[in-house]
């Protein structure tokens, strides 16, 4: 059984703070590792997959890193904006299969 | 090109009675993942089918749940005789490939409430 583990739960801060969260993942068998974010009353959207080693994606103000040997994926946002309040979940998949595992969320707030 | 569509949005249940949620995936989509999210917890992979297919259906409850993915229409998650564990939010995802290559498009999910 795959278990992804997200931290922190929730986290408050403050507009232009800058935040990350971990993503902690089975490192056997891995095959992708997905960062959704969730606003509330919508539906999650994707914000990157990646698949190697070492892998580093970018998208504005939001970055994330994998680490596939160790396990873990970080989430970074700079410069946090009220917009960016959100839960930020990660999804870890074995093999080529559909079965994606979702970690329980991290929920970020942002106070102007 | 409409997202994943997902309903109804809302569905109330007397115990015992039959639920059916349908799930329209984005066009040119052929893999339809369907998750549950219960109070307070996170999403649970329920079953993963293509076209007419279930690839995975690891995550379904044994009895009581089915899905399908015919040919022509919508996805169908079928819960039979519900009891009041049942209610939760049920949410499909599309994707144009499996989920090792590209990103999932959720639909807005169907809560359901088994009074």
């Amino acid at each position: 059984i795959l278990n992804v583990e997200q931290s922190p739960q929730s986290l408050h801060v403050q507009e232009g703070d800058s935040t990350n969260f971990t993503c902690s993942f089975p490192s056997s068998n891995f095959y992708a590792l997905h960062w959704y974010r969730w606003e509330t009353a919508k539906s999650p959207e994707a914000l990157f997959v990646m698949t190697l080693n070492g892998d580093e994606k970018k998208k504005g103000r939001i970055s994330a890193t994998l680490n596939t040997k160790e396990g873990y994926s970080y989430l970074y946002i700079k410069g946090s904006q009220p917009e960016d309040s959100a839960t930020y979940l990660c999804a870890s998949g074995s093999s080529n299969t559909g079965k994606l595992i979702f970690g329980q969320g991290t929920t970020l707030q942002v106070k102007p | 090109n409409a997202g994943v569509m997902q309903n109804p949005r809302h569905l109330v249940r007397r115990r015992g009675q039959e639920a059916r949620l349908r799930c329209s995936p984005m066009k040119g989509h052929s893999h339809v993942y369907w998750y549950r999210q219960l109070p307070e917890e996170g999403l649970k992979f329920m079953v993963y089918l293509q076209k007419e297919n279930i690839i995975d259906e690891s995550g379904m409850p044994k009895e009581r749940f089915s899905a399908e993915f015919p040919k022509e229409g919508p996805s169908i998650l079928r819960i039979q005789q519900v009891v009041r564990g049942d209610s939760a939010a049920y949410f499909c995802a599309s994707s144009p490939k499996s989920l090792g290559q590209g990103e999932a498009f959720f639909g807005q999910g169907t809560r359901l409430t088994v009074v």
